[in-house]
């Protein structure tokens, strides 16, 4: 079945520095992919959705300078967290639209980012 | 490996009860979940249960777990409008990683 990878699974940095979190679909083509970050009570804000080659489309109240998303090609999307800080510490999880035999969410197993 | 299935697509009469079923393979899985998308939002925590439990209910939520077939259920009771949404399954089988099942979508007939 739709493949998934995220990577790292999780990543300590230090305050200022950028952080790049990947998303791979590996058996499937996925033109759509979102940005999930988990917050308390366990929710997952979408925080943009990314379309292969194209810019990618930031929620509301979500910076789109600090959160970069690059969706270079049908396979990967990658989310860089710059100039990292604290409150930045969370869980970030990717999903990838697939369609036709591989239609539905596949999400990835997500990422735990702590800025120290 | 660690997999989460769900069926992708579920109509019910509005006013009907709604079962949206979800089956895991890791039985090591410490607590299951429901998460609830509505078109261009997050995926909103509807409940959970814990895997020592075998029901839990919530209002219009009923959540059935039966853990020596790794199948897990959310009924929702007299379906309205506005639960129509994508409903996913969950587990956690550690303290980061999290598997999802790749949603139902749940439409509601007049």
């Amino acid at each position: 079945g739709a493949v998934v990878s995220q990577h790292p699974s999780w990543v300590i940095c230090k305050s200022g520095t950028s952080v790049k979190i990947e998303c791979r679909s590996l058996d499937f083509q996925a033109t759509t992919m979102f940005w999930y970050r988990q917050f308390p009570k366990q929710s997952l804000m979408l925080m943009a959705t990314s379309n292969e080659g194209s810019k990618a489309t930031y929620e509301q109240g979500v910076e789109k300078d600090k959160f970069l998303i690059n969706h270079a090609s049908l396979t990967l999307s990658t989310l860089t967290v710059t100039s990292a800080h604290p409150e930045d510490s969370s869980f970030y999880i990717c999903s990838a639209e697939g369609q036709g035999d591989n239609y539905g969410y596949t999400f990835g197993s997500g990422t735990r980012l702590t800025v120290v | 490996g660690e997999d989460v299935e769900q069926s992708l697509f579920l109509s019910v009469r509005e006013g009907d009860s709604s079962v949206i079923n979800c089956t895991y393979t890791d039985s090591s899985s410490t607590y299951l979940y429901w998460y609830k998308q509505e078109p261009g939002a997050g995926l909103q925590l509807l409940t959970y249960i814990f895997s020592n439990m075998d029901m839990k209910q919530d209002q219009r939520l009923t959540v059935l777990l039966n853990k020596k077939d790794k199948h897990l259920s959310l009924r929702i009771a007299d379906t309205q409008t506005g639960d129509s949404a994508i409903y996913f399954c969950a587990e956690t089988v550690s303290d980061d990683k999290i598997i999802f099942g790749k949603g139902t979508r749940l439409h509601i007939l007049p």
